[in-house]
């Protein structure tokens, strides 16, 4: 099994539609997640941290569930300029200390 | 602006040649690393380092070599380049070296290279 998994897609979504994605990990032990967006052709770039107790950030709404280790990502009233692959990425702690592993994303068209 | 800066964007190399990137970063930040992206795998760490003179090895170090002699610049250096090191190699750093959720990993715009 993979430390981090998300489902690939490619999610495709008209304008205004609500899309989630979900994201396991296999680290019990581990302590901070984060989703990154990234372009295509360009670097990741921090979209949101995740917290415990769920976070909201415009249209985004990131929530953590640790008993069945997964995170997800919620996107409301999708946009064009929303196109883009979500990494989802996740701090844990291992024998050689903390390791922070990253997903293979998955990958949001939005669509006229 | 300040940020992260790779060099150089694109580069072609024969199998075993060698070469450095450069990475460079102004904003004082104490942890610095070097990923590789695949298509169909997640970013991995090649080489990390925590501050000036500390380097580390990351899941996939062979081929590759790291120096952190001031606070802003770690270069990687390939030695003996492969086929198998084609691919998008990312600079990232972050303010101090644990993740937590207000430190998180600023990248460089990232060096595609393609080996021959």
């Amino acid at each position: 099994r993979k430390e981090v998994e998300q489902d690939p897609g490619p999610f495709n979504v008209p304008e205004g539609a609500t899309v989630a994605f979900n994201c396991t990990y296999s680290n019990s032990a581990s302590q901070s997640f984060f989703w990154y967006r990234q372009d295509c052709r360009k670097e990741p770039k921090l979209l949101m941290s995740v917290y415990s107790s769920g976070n909201e950030d415009g249209r985004f709404t990131a929530q953590l569930n640790r008993a069945s280790q997964y995170i997800s990502l919620l996107i409301r009233d999708s946009k064009l300029s929303d196109s883009a692959t979500y990494l989802c990425v996740v701090n844990g702690l291992t024998g050689g200390g903390n390791k922070l592993t990253f997903g293979t994303g998955t990958q949001l068209k939005v669509e006229l | 602006n300040a940020g992260v800066t790779q060099t150089p964007k694109f580069q072609v190399l024969k199998t075993g040649q060698s070469m450095t990137l450069q990475c460079a970063q102004d904003m004082n930040h104490e942890y610095m690393s070097w990923y590789r992206q695949d298509p169909g795998m997640g970013l991995r760490l090649i080489h990390y380092s925590v501050g000036a003179g500390i380097t580390d090895q990351g899941e996939v170090p062979n081929g590759y070599n790291v120096s952190r002699s001031t606070t802003e610049d770690f270069p990687l250096r390939l030695l003996s380049a492969a086929p198998s090191q084609t691919s998008v190699y990312f600079c990232a750093s972050r303010i101090q070296v644990l993740p937590t959720g207000a430190n998180v990993l600023t990248f460089g715009a990232g060096s595609r290279l393609t080996v021959l």
